[in-house]
């Protein structure tokens, strides 16, 4: 089985400092890993996603992420936040395959930036 | 890009009623699609991931009878919530995926509130 910890609930930031959000993984089998994003009252948007190639993922809105095999990591880093970028962020873990391979999400980390 | 429509956004029923949440996919056929539960500063929890024309598959935990989940096209998927009681008020969200099983949308949202 797969699962997923965000060990940070709550990070706060003021506007224009960089951020990281802290996101590991667990599978005995290779995984997808994506972030997304959730604004107040609103579903998920998808910041970006891992399926293969350059452990480097770049997103929307100026983010970004790390694919880190040996650490089971995928760390979310943006180098400038914005007021904007306040939100709930969640990261995901699904298994290689398979129309029906369901989302495993982590229990997400609001992301309070302060002006 | 894919749009995943879910009606209504809100919804305030009272104890032992059943409500009825759509979910769309606008331009694409969802070959799966899933439904999630998440209470206040909690995470996504997957209730059940249904196929087209079959019958859902609920996670463990999660009355089939209690929450019914049809699948009959393409594009639309609805959740009842039936004999709905105060402890069934949550935000409900479903998300699509196509057939290559490689693009999931995420819709909108449902508050659900039970009085």
């Amino acid at each position: 089985a797969q699962s997923v910890t965000q060990l940070d609930s709550q990070v706060p930031v003021f506007e224009e400092a960089p951020v990281e959000l802290r996101c590991n993984y667990s599978s005995s089998v290779s995984v997808y890993l994506f972030w997304y994003v959730q604004y107040p009252n609103q579903g998920l948007q998808l910041l970006l996603k891992y399926l293969s190639g350059s452990t480097l993922v770049k997103g929307i809105n100026g983010f970004e992420a790390e694919f880190n095999k040996s650490q089971t990591s995928f760390h979310l880093r943006k180098p400038s936040v914005h007021i904007s970028d306040t939100a709930e962020y969640f990261c995901a873990v699904s298994t290689y395959g398979g129309a029906t391979n369901k989302l495993i999400f982590g229990t997400g980390t609001l992301l309070a930036v302060q002006p | 890009g894919a749009v995943v429509s879910q009606h209504p956004s809100w919804v305030i029923c009272k104890s032992g009623t059943s409500v009825k949440i759509e979910c769309r996919s606008l331009d694409f056929q969802a070959t799966t699609m899933f439904w999630y539960r998440q209470f206040p500063k909690q995470s996504l929890m997957l209730m059940a991931t249904s196929n087209e024309g079959s019958k859902a598959t609920y996670e463990q935990g999660v009355e089939k009878d209690k929450f019914l989940i049809n699948h009959a096209s393409l594009t639309l998927s609805t959740l009842t919530v039936t004999s709905a009681h105060p402890e069934d008020s949550s935000f409900y969200i479903c998300s699509a995926r196509d057939s290559t099983g490689k693009r999931t949308f995420f819709g909108q949202g449902t508050r659900l509130t039970v009085v």
